[in-house]
């Protein structure tokens, strides 16, 4: 199956600080999700992002499918970052796709 | 709003009894998955839907078992639950369409088995 690994496993930021958190896999894909679960175990999607670039408010997305990575950038950090944040990636078929899922990339964010 | 619930959300079990997560979603989507989270494991698809009387086998069905009988439902059931089995599990759906798989969690349900 594909293989998925991020890094780093841990990050420690203070407040106000950028970061990229990385997203290699071994195989081809064409469904890739970013995902951030917070501190009470709430996993919310952030980026569906098979290729290309995407923005939300501080938070951005690039994939890269032909060298097989994706990378999340936070900036200007906030408490309320703090979590782990998962790649996801899977091949899309007719009918859906099973996502195979990185270890997670645990940030903290201190005031 | 559409969403995906899940129930239990916390549950004490006892080494061989049979135990049943519920997963309900209105979203209406074709897809639904179910995963379990382990420290040091990240998360693991046990079992998948693509639709009504559609079930198949993730990387760790061994001890689960799952039905569709309708879109909105996917009830995990652990035949004889096992320690190995404690673990926090999360329910999952997705349009499915060939477009798009963004996936959609349902807040999870944290099974000890003593």
């Amino acid at each position: 199956g594909i293989q998925v690994e991020q890094s780093p496993p841990d990050l420690i930021l203070q407040e106000g600080a950028n970061s990229t958190l990385r997203c290699n896999f071994s195989d081809s894909v064409n469904n890739l999700q970013w995902f951030h679960q917070n501190p009470w175990g709430q996993l919310i999607n952030l980026f569906y992002i098979p290729s290309g670039t995407k923005q939300n408010g501080r938070l951005s997305a690039t994939t890269v499918a032909t060298e097989r990575y994706s990378l999340l950038y936070i900036s200007s950090s906030q408490t309320t970052d703090s979590g782990v944040y998962f790649c996801a990636v899977g091949v899309l078929e007719t009918s859906g796709s099973r996502l195979t899922f990185g270890e997670g990339t645990q940030l903290t964010v201190n005031p | 709003d559409a969403e995906i619930t899940q129930s239990p959300r916390h549950k004490i079990t006892e080494t061989g009894r049979q135990v049943t997560l519920a997963c309900h979603q209105t979203w209406n989507h074709n897809n639904m998955f179910w995963y379990r989270q382990d420290l040091g494991h990240g998360l693991r698809l046990i079992h998948y839907s693509y639709g009504v009387q559609d079930t198949n086998k993730g990387e760790v069905s061994d001890g689960y078992s799952v039905s569709r009988s309708n879109t909105e439902d996917l009830p995990l059931t652990l035949e004889s639950a096992a320690s190995s089995q404690t673990s926090v599990y999360f329910c999952a759906s997705s349009t499915g369409t060939p477009s798009t798989g963004e996936l959609f969690f349902g807040e999870g349900s944290r099974l000890t088995v003593l």
